[in-house]
């Protein structure tokens, strides 16, 4: 079974940009994997803010984007809002579903 | 509005079953890909198990294989999740969620396995 890694915590400034990366210990990430993000914040369900690498959904805000990048999928997040604060998970599809370990994202 | 909602979750002894179900409104239910994930406390996000659009389609994190069973019910617009021989380490919050432009998730519901 695959594993999918993630960057366990990162830090961003106000205002700033990051970007969380997923990767697949059986090779490089592609659109064929479907990666999807998710958002968590402590006490509260997920929730979905890309699917397909790069398709935000209808509540996703525009600063949230998707994308490959050197055989991981990559969210990059441009200009970091305080609420932006929450555990990032990824998930690759291999026919079932894998997620990673989650990105602690810290806003400060 | 989108809605999942969960239920059936609760107390079991190891060994025992429970079925969880999550009726969704607000998307075209038989049009997606759904799936069960979980979330042990404290812990990151498993998946469970999916399920296509017609119920052809089953597939099943090694863990669960042969005690759990994903279904859907098109008609009802609700999908289900039958889990027998339940142990200990099944101890987490169950979230139904959906696939693509249809990825809204549940508020989950708490199984717990303990004697």
């Amino acid at each position: 079974q695959a594993v999918v890694t993630q960057e366990p915590s990162l830090t961003v400034s106000p205002g700033g940009t990051v970007t969380l990366t997923c990767g697949s210990s059986i090779g490089a990430v592609t659109s064929g994997h479907w990666p999807y993000w998710y958002q968590q914040t402590p006490g509260q369900a997920p929730r979905t803010l890309i699917y397909d690498t790069n398709n935000r959904l209808s509540w996703t805000p525009a600063r949230f984007s998707g994308f490959l990048l050197g055989g991981k999928a990559a969210l990059t997040l441009s200009g970091a809002q305080p609420e932006d604060e929450a555990e990032y998970y990824c998930s690759l599809s291999y026919g079932g579903v894998v997620f990673g370990g989650g990105t602690k994202l810290t806003v400060l | 509005e989108v809605r999942l909602v969960e239920s059936g979750g609760g107390l079991v002894q190891p060994g025992g079953s429970l079925r969880l179900s999550c009726a969704v409104s607000g998307f075209t239910f038989s049009a997606y890909w759904m799936m069960w994930v979980r979330q042990a406390p404290g812990k990151g996000l498993e998946w469970v198990a999916n399920i296509n659009q017609d119920g052809s389609e089953k597939y099943y994190v090694d863990p669960v294989k042969g005690r759990f069973t994903i279904s859907r019910d098109n008609a009802k617009s609700s999908l289900y999740l039958q889990m027998d021989s339940l142990r200990a380490e099944d101890t987490a919050v169950y979230y139904c969620a959906g696939s693509g432009a249809a990825a809204s998730w549940g508020q989950g519901t708490l199984v717990t396995v303990s004697s």
